[in-house]
């Protein structure tokens, strides 16, 4: 199973939203609406942003927002802010014996 | 609030092994909703799941590694490892242990990773 493709870089300035894609297959990405997003600092580990491609888990802020069109996926980071600055990767389920697959990464600056 | 840890050696001999342990704190690693997983993270680059394994022993592997992994759960010590046999200079990278929901698949507690170096 390949990656999932992401741009490797979006920018925007503070305030600005960015949206950044993460293109799959039928396979994964088009089958399931088990899409998640993370969220990389340097140096430290991933925490999950958007699960079930639009769902948020407790204390993540309303500025971030997932949505999903066929083998489409697209995180929105609106109102941005300094700390919002990081990679952020794309996470499919890919079948029975493919509980992961992820995205390619995509390095968010805020200008 | 659930924490997981990562041990192990930090260098590994190309042709070697690499073990890892995970220890899971914070709640219990028995239970039916879970699996615990491994990803891993080469210098620079991007994430690549290597596999889970839920309570029950079953074990699901990303089929590019399948030949060489071994994951493996001790519910008596809260703790579940990974096994990489021959290793080479491509197996460098920081190593996660993670946490993940069976039905909505997702990761959704990390450990801080660790760096497994392969060289001579």
């Amino acid at each position: 199973q390949s990656a999932l493709t992401q741009p490797p870089s979006a920018s925007g300035s503070p305030g600005q939203s960015v949206t950044i894609s993460c293109t799959g297959t039928s396979s994964d990405v088009g089958a399931y609406n088990y899409v998640s997003w993370y969220q990389q600092h340097p140096g430290k580990a991933p925490k999950l942003m958007i699960f079930e491609v639009s769902k948020r888990p407790s204390g993540v802020p309303d500025r971030f927002s997932g949505s999903k069109s066929g083998n489409t996926a697209s995180l929105t980071v609106s109102g941005l802010q300094t700390e919002d600055e990081a990679d952020y990767y794309c996470s499919s389920y890919g079948g029975s014996n493919t509980l992961y697959v992820f995205g390619t990464g995509t390095k968010v600056t805020v200008l | 609030q659930m924490q997981l840890q990562e041990s192990g050696p930090g260098l590994v001999k190309p042709s070697e092994t690499l073990s890892l342990t995970c220890t899971v704190s914070g709640g219990s690693i028995r239970g039916s909703i879970y699996s615990w997983g491994w990803i891993r993270q080469p210098p620079g680059k991007g994430l690549e799941w290597i596999g889970s394994v839920y309570d029950t022993g079953n074990t699901y592997y990303n089929p590019s590694l399948k030949s060489r992994v071994t994951i493996s759960v001790d519910s008596s010590k809260n703790q579940f490892s990974l096994k990489v046999t021959s290793v080479i200079a491509a197996d460098t990278a920081v190593y996660y242990c993670a946490r993940g929901l069976i039905a909505t698949p997702r990761l959704d507690y990390w450990g801080q990773g660790t760096l497994v170096t392969v060289s001579s």
